[in-house]
């Protein structure tokens, strides 16, 4: 079945180390998305592309980077992870970037990143 | 003022109940309304659209109030499986989430 795949589904990593988790989509969608989840909150945008095209959010912090190495991929790379930057992190895709059904956004399963 | 604001809940209903949720949104520019289901530590899915002159499927219905930016979500016949996160979801330029409206039904 066509998908949105995110690896790994838990990741545990110290403060301060590096950390990529990856998102791959089977839908030949051009925008991929990031966002940001915290326990009880609700989704917050990190950044997307459109096709090669970076859209960062205004308040999405420097410690997040992102890469769309192909239509298929996208990756986001967090830093130098605070214990603040514990939450799940989600990937999802979109034919276009409008706002209509049309446009759907499928979510992968997520990420679960945990900082010691 | 949040963008999106929603009544936390929980919401605790027997089966076959009739249940309402309501949603309000601040950017009257707003173009496009949807409610989406998030079930516990999984992705949120689209649940419905939500049209100005109001939309059914199945058990679900829903409105939109464009001169009260107000959103809302009726389930009837509750079902055991339909409890979830109700997620009401505003497009202004992106998606913009409300934090969910919890629902639980019981036996």
């Amino acid at each position: 079945d066509a998908m949105v795949i995110q690896n790994p589904r838990y990741q545990v990593t110290q403060f301060g180390k590096p950390v990529t988790l990856s998102c791959s989509q089977t839908l030949n969608h051009n925008v991929m998305y990031w966002y940001q989840q915290k326990s009880s909150q609700a989704p917050k945008l990190l950044f997307h592309y459109y096709d090669k095209d970076f859209n960062n959010e205004a308040d999405t912090p420097d410690n997040f980077q992102s890469r769309r190495p192909n239509t298929s991929f996208c990756f986001l790379d967090i830093r130098s992870p605070g214990l603040g930057d514990a939450a799940m992190y989600l990937c999802a895709t979109s034919r276009d970037d409008a706002g209509s059904s049309y446009n759907e956004q499928f979510f992968g399963p997520g990420t679960r990143l945990t900082v010691l | 003022r949040k963008e999106v604001e929603q009544d936390p809940g929980p919401f605790n209903v027997p089966e076959g109940a009739t249940v309402a949720f309501n949603c309000t949104y601040s950017n009257s520019a707003s173009q496009s309304f949807f409610w989406y289901r998030q079930d516990c530590r999984k992705e949120p899915k689209l649940l419905m659209s939500v049209y100005s002159s109001g939309n059914e499927d199945g058990r679900f219905t829903a409105q939109l109030n464009r001169a009260s930016q107000y959103i809302s979500l009726l389930i009837r016949d509750s079902k055991l499986s339909d409890s979830a996160t109700y997620l009401c979801v505003v497009w202004g330029g992106k998606l913009i989430f409300g934090t969910g409206t919890r629902l639980q039904v019981f036996p």
